[in-house]
């Protein structure tokens, strides 16, 4: 079944600095892949998504995320983080059984000044 | 274009008890998807329904139940609710019954007592 694994729970960085979440799939076809963020009592907002193409898709927000097959990866970049982006950070992949979507756990992003 | 909405945002209830949630999906949409959200077992799939059929469903009881109406409002029952259901619970919809898309409301927190 396919499936996606976000290695890091907790993830710290600078205001300013680089951004890396990562993102693992299993999968033997190409997965349609999704980035979510979720800020706290809120729902979950679509920041990009990859289905074929160019593997380096743009986002809102100014994320980046990029489709490595020969790595199974599928990682979510920013060149400079706000503080507004301090969020949880969902990857998820569509279930082959229909229309559903399978979660990884998250990855939560601190920003300190 | 206003989007996903669920009422209500937040519940109370006693183990035993039934209770029903609401989901209206963007305008123009006609797929809408149902997820559970807890710290533990993360974002699950419940369910999702197109053209008021049920398509796919996830692995929880059936306890758990949904219904989606001709105008593509949906809603979701639990009956019997024991503790382990306090949980966040979303909805998402999709334009049409191919679109991977999907789009959260603010979900609705349960929490029983």
């Amino acid at each position: 079944a396919q499936s996606v694994t976000q290695p890091d729970i907790h993830i710290t960085v600078s205001e300013g600095a680089s951004l890396e979440l990562r993102c693992n799939y299993s999968y033997g076809a190409t997965p349609y892949l999704f980035w979510y963020v979720q800020s706290p009592g809120q729902g979950l907002q679509l920041l990009l998504k990859y289905f074929s193409g160019d593997t380096l898709v743009q986002g809102i927000k100014g994320f980046e995320a990029e489709f490595k097959r020969s790595q199974s990866s599928f990682n979510l970049r920013k060149p400079s983080v706000h503080w507004s982006d301090a969020a949880e950070y969902f990857c998820a992949v569509v279930q082959n059984s229909g229309y559903a979507l399978n979660f990884g756990k998250g990855t939560s992003l601190l920003v300190t000044p | 274009k206003a989007g996903v909405t669920q009422t209500p945002r937040y519940l109370i209830k006693t183990r035993g008890q039934q209770v029903t949630l609401s989901c209206s999906p963007i305008s123009g949409h006609r797929s809408v998807s149902w997820y559970q959200q807890t710290p533990g077992q993360g974002l699950q799939f419940l369910f999702e329904y197109f053209s008021e059929t049920q398509r796919n469903k996830g692995n929880f009881p059936g306890r758990f139940s949904g219904r989606q109406f001709s105008n593509s409002r949906s809603e979701m029952n639990v009956s019997t609710l024991e503790l382990g259901d306090s949980a966040l619970y979303l909805c998402a919809s999709s334009l049409t019954g191919n679109s991977y898309e999907q789009y959260f409301g603010p979900g609705t927190r349960l929490t029983v007592t």
